[in-house]
């Protein structure tokens, strides 16, 4: 079936902009990822979502971050005012549920000018 | 806490020698874990995960893992190096705490020389 969709595949901004970056899961998949990946590094957690439950939002790095997770299936990640260490491939992955294994997207990779 | 820690951000070896790829985590109970590798200009794949049935996990392409509890370590093993091999790994640990989110180490950039 189809994997994990992310768009846009490629955002360039001015600093200063809001942008959004979209998550299709996998269909039935009850738990949502996002990270960042910034050159030369590991991946930053960033937000969790598990069902209907609150989201783990302890990985996010400033308020300007910030996801929603409508009908337990697409999710959105906003960044307010960006700025140039904003610049990062953002990704997002599911899974059936927690401890399973994720199933990454290819990634937005987000460059702010 | 939950931490992961890989040792070594770039490892290089020959083709047809051993694949050693060190990861040591800390938790506070029993994790789940995790390999992860990421191909050149390609997603995230599973490599393997340690499910508590064995402490010795076979994953894809020949790539095995195995928990050490009282070393708090999943080494990724490989026998024999391929070229199609080079690839950055990820080890990936539940957190111990909230939800039990997935976090990852900072990955080992495998190049395998001909």
């Amino acid at each position: 079936g189809a994997g994990v969709s992310q768009s846009p595949s490629n955002k360039v901004t001015e600093k200063g902009k809001d942008v959004e970056l979209r998550c299709d899961p996998i269909s039935g998949h009850t738990a949502l990822y996002w990270y960042r990946q910034s050159l030369g590094q590991g991946l930053e957690f960033l937000i969790y979502f598990q069902g209907n439950s609150a989201p783990d939002k302890s990985g996010l790095p400033s308020d300007r971050f910030s996801a929603e997770r409508t009908g337990g299936s697409v999710s959105t990640l906003t960044i307010q005012r960006t700025q140039q260490e904003d610049s990062a491939v953002y990704l997002c992955a599911s899974s059936t549920n927690e401890g399973s294994p994720l199933h990454f997207g290819n990634g937005t990779r987000l460059t702010v000018t | 806490a939950q931490s992961v820690t890989q040792l070594g951000s770039h490892v290089s070896v020959s083709e047809g020698a051993l694949v050693l790829l060190r990861c040591n985590y800390s938790s506070s109970v029993p994790p789940y874990l995790f390999w992860y590798v990421q191909y050149p200009n390609q997603g995230l794949q599973l490599l393997l995960k340690y499910t508590s049935a064995a402490t010795l996990v076979k994953g894809i392409n020949g790539f095995e893992a195995e928990f050490k509890k009282s070393e708090t370590s999943f080494h990724l093993t490989k026998p024999s190096a391929h070229m199609s091999d080079a690839a950055e790994y990820f080890c990936a640990v539940t957190r111990d705490t909230g939800r039990r989110a997935l976090t990852f180490g900072s990955g080992t950039r495998l190049q395998v020389q001909p």
